[in-house]
């Protein structure tokens, strides 16, 4: 039963154009949101999160977008740049009160010079 | 870098033996969570400790185990050792349980 899906293994995107991840979710308990970047032979690397009451979280050139009623959420990443090539997760949490990140398969994204 | 180191990198072992994999959290954070990621299941949560104490359990087999020790720093066990046992092997800490978790490098583990 995957809980959190990402439907898109990958996706290429021109070098300075907007890059934008899709998250879906099924289970209306997950309370809070995360995305990890990982590139090979390293560690998932925390980028940005929301929380179930926010719909909108900005950092730098990452925003995170949460629309609770479609149970979808969204990363952009504007202007898009060759070193954020890599796998993206994105991941919920908030589970009958479990603390266990529940993750997506993720999605490669390549950026293109 | 996260700040959580993990030991070994690599490990290459045979099926029915035993493994310790170690995990040291950021400084100041008292949980300290292990995943697994293998080809076809992606990133899946096994256990979490808090300031010593089991705290949430995810599909760990009984043939792992875990434990975080009095300085914070964690112990994965697995046993008897099976070939669809090898995969990354990640460990996470935070500050607050629930929210934003930092990852080490993993461990990649084989078993032949």
């Amino acid at each position: 039963d995957q809980q959190v899906k990402q439907n898109s293994p990958s996706l290429s995107v021109q070098e300075g154009r907007i890059s934008i991840l899709n998250c879906d979710y099924t289970n209306s308990m997950f309370d809070y949101f995360l995305w990890y970047k990982k590139y090979p032979a390293e560690g998932p690397t925390f980028l940005i999160s929301i929380s179930s009451i926010k719909d909108k979280n900005e950092d730098g050139r990452f925003t995170v977008f949460l629309n609770k009623s479609a149970k979808h959420l969204s990363l952009h990443i504007v202007p898009s740049q060759p070193g954020d090539s890599a796998v993206y997760f994105c991941a919920a949490i908030g589970e009958e009160g479990a603390q266990k990140l529940v993750f997506g398969q993720g999605t490669r994204l390549t950026i293109n010079p | 870098d996260s700040g959580v180191t993990q030991t070994p990198k690599h490990l290459i072992t045979a099926t029915g033996q035993r493994v310790t994999l170690r995990c040291s959290p950021r400084s100041g954070d008292l949980s300290v969570y292990w995943y697994q990621q293998s080809l076809d299941q992606g990133l899946q949560f096994l256990i979490q400790y808090y300031n010593g104490e089991e705290r949430a359990k995810g599909n760990i087999l009984e043939r792992f185990s875990a434990q975080q020790f009095p300085d914070l720093h964690s112990e994965l066990n697995l046993s008897s050792l099976e070939l669809g046992d090898s995969a990354l092997y990640f460990c996470a800490s935070s500050v607050v349980s629930g929210h934003e978790q930092y990852f080490g490098p993993g461990t990649r583990l084989t078993v032949t």
